[in-house]
């Protein structure tokens, strides 16, 4: 079972851009893992942000963008509104099989 | 405006079946779409149970596969969890959701696994 690596919590400044990344044990993260990124709040069920890499659902804020970056998926945050505050999941597909969720980042807007 | 909504016990004791619905409300789960099951231990991060899709056919996390089972029940629009021989760490919050592009979410429930 592959594991899924993010930084464990990213601080930003209101206005602020941030960067969280996806790294996988099995090598680099390519389109072909299908990268998802999810935000997650205290008590809330998770909201996709991102799907397939980059794209975007019609309820997802255009400051959230979604890329690969370095053998890495990313999430950027460009412009952290203080609603921004919160925990971030990302999610590789294995082959169509088998998902796995990162370890997750709290991002704490400060 | 498609709506999962989970329901099953909150209680389960150590070694018994852990059995969860999911029901389904604007869409058919006849449609072409994967349905998952996603659970969340307290103070510890999202982990993929499976995936079953309207035939029947099913997809499993690997470090869970020989305790569960997933089916789709298309006279009642539900698809269902059953996780047995359960210990206290599969104590969670489960949440069901549409694995197409995972844009669709249960406001999820939490299963205490406790004698």
């Amino acid at each position: 079972q592959a594991v899924v690596t993010q930084e464990p919590s990213l601080t930003v400044s209101p206005g602020g851009t941030v960067t969280l990344t996806c790294g996988s044990s099995t090598g680099a993260v390519t389109s072909g893992h299908y990268p998802y990124w999810f935000q997650q709040k205290p008590g809330q069920a998770p909201r996709t942000l991102i799907y397939d890499t980059s794209r975007r659902h019609s309820w997802t804020p255009a400051r959230f963008s979604g890329s690969l970056l370095g053998g890495k998926a990313a999430l950027t945050l460009s412009g952290a509104q203080p609603e921004d505050e919160a925990e971030y999941y990302c999610l590789l597909s294995y082959s169509g099989v088998n998902y796995v969720f990162g370890t997750g980042t709290k991002v704490t807007v400060l | 405006q498609l709506q999962l909504l989970e329901s099953g016990p909150g209680l389960v004791k150590p070694s018994e079946t852990l059995s969860l619905t999911c029901a389904v409300s604007g869409d058919s789960i006849s449609s072409n779409h994967w349905w998952s099951w996603v659970r969340h231990p307290p103070g510890k991060g999202l982990e993929w149970i499976g995936e079953v899709y309207q035939s029947g056919s099913t997809n499993y996390n690997p470090s869970l596969k020989s305790r569960v089972t997933m089916s789709v029940d298309k006279s009642k629009n539900h698809f269902s969890l059953k996780l047995n021989s359960v210990t206290a760490a599969d104590t969670a919050v489960y949440y069901c959701a549409r694995s197409t592009d995972f844009d669709n979410w249960g406001q999820g429930t939490l299963v205490t696994v406790s004698s």
